[in-house]
């Protein structure tokens, strides 16, 4: 089966800190790979997406990036936080190719609080 | 201007009434997935609706997705506390393959 892991859970990070949160998945191949942010308790916000390694979409210009070194590794980076960076970071997956479910599974989440 | 529209924002009642929540969209979705959300956790998906008029139940909770696949409801009978989360909808549309998500109903089941 699959599964998705994501760290470190929680991150407290001065102003103008670097920031790199990992995701990686297990159990599938050529994964489809996002990254969103959420708000307190509302929806979420897509911030990039990935369909193979190097590929990277960005729906949100912001301070921060992201990139996929390895078919199943999605990271997301800053050079410097600022304050709006603080939320609750998601990483998920979907099946890539025509035909496939398109259905995208979460990861348990990243809470940063910028400072 | 929100792809797909979740009503009520906000529910809170009482263990063992039964209550409805709704996805609506003026776009035609090819899928449509309900997930629920605890606080601090990721989104954990319940059921994901395909064809047109499907319902769908899981226990408690009962899913139906529109004819014409703009929308999709979720009802649940005789709440109880654990049902307490974020409700949320989400769909792929316009032959994109990444889904668009509702801002969610936030449901509260008081014992």
């Amino acid at each position: 089966s699959q599964t998705i892991h994501q760290w470190p859970a929680t991150l407290v990070q001065p102003v103008g800190s670097p920031l790199s949160l990992e995701c990686t998945v297990e159990g599938t191949s050529n994964p489809n790979l996002y990254w969103y942010r959420q708000a307190a308790g509302r929806g979420l916000q897509l911030l990039f997406y990935s369909v193979g390694i190097g590929q990277i979409s960005s729906e949100v210009p912001q301070n921060l990036s992201a990139s996929r070194p390895q078919d199943r590794q999605f990271i997301l980076s800053s050079k410097k936080l600022l304050l709006s960076d603080s939320g609750f970071y998601l990483c998920a997956w979907s099946a890539s190719g025509a035909g496939q479910d398109e259905t995208q599974y979460f990861g348990p989440g990243t809470r940063l609080l910028v400072l | 201007t929100q792809l797909l529209e979740q009503s009520p924002q906000f529910l809170s009642i009482q263990e063992g009434e039964n209550l409805t929540v709704y996805c609506n969209s003026s776009s035609v979705f090819s899928s449509l997935q309900w997930y629920r959300q605890e606080p601090g956790e990721g989104p954990v998906l319940l059921v994901t609706v395909v064809t047109g008029g499907e319902v769908k139940k899981l226990k408690r909770l009962t899913f139906q997705f529109g004819d014409a696949r703009k929308d999709s409801s979720l009802h649940i009978t005789a709440a109880q506390p654990g049902d307490t989360g974020l409700y949320l909808c989400a769909g792929p549309s316009g032959g994109s393959y990444i889904p668009t998500f509702g801002r969610g109903t936030s449901l509260i089941v008081h014992p």
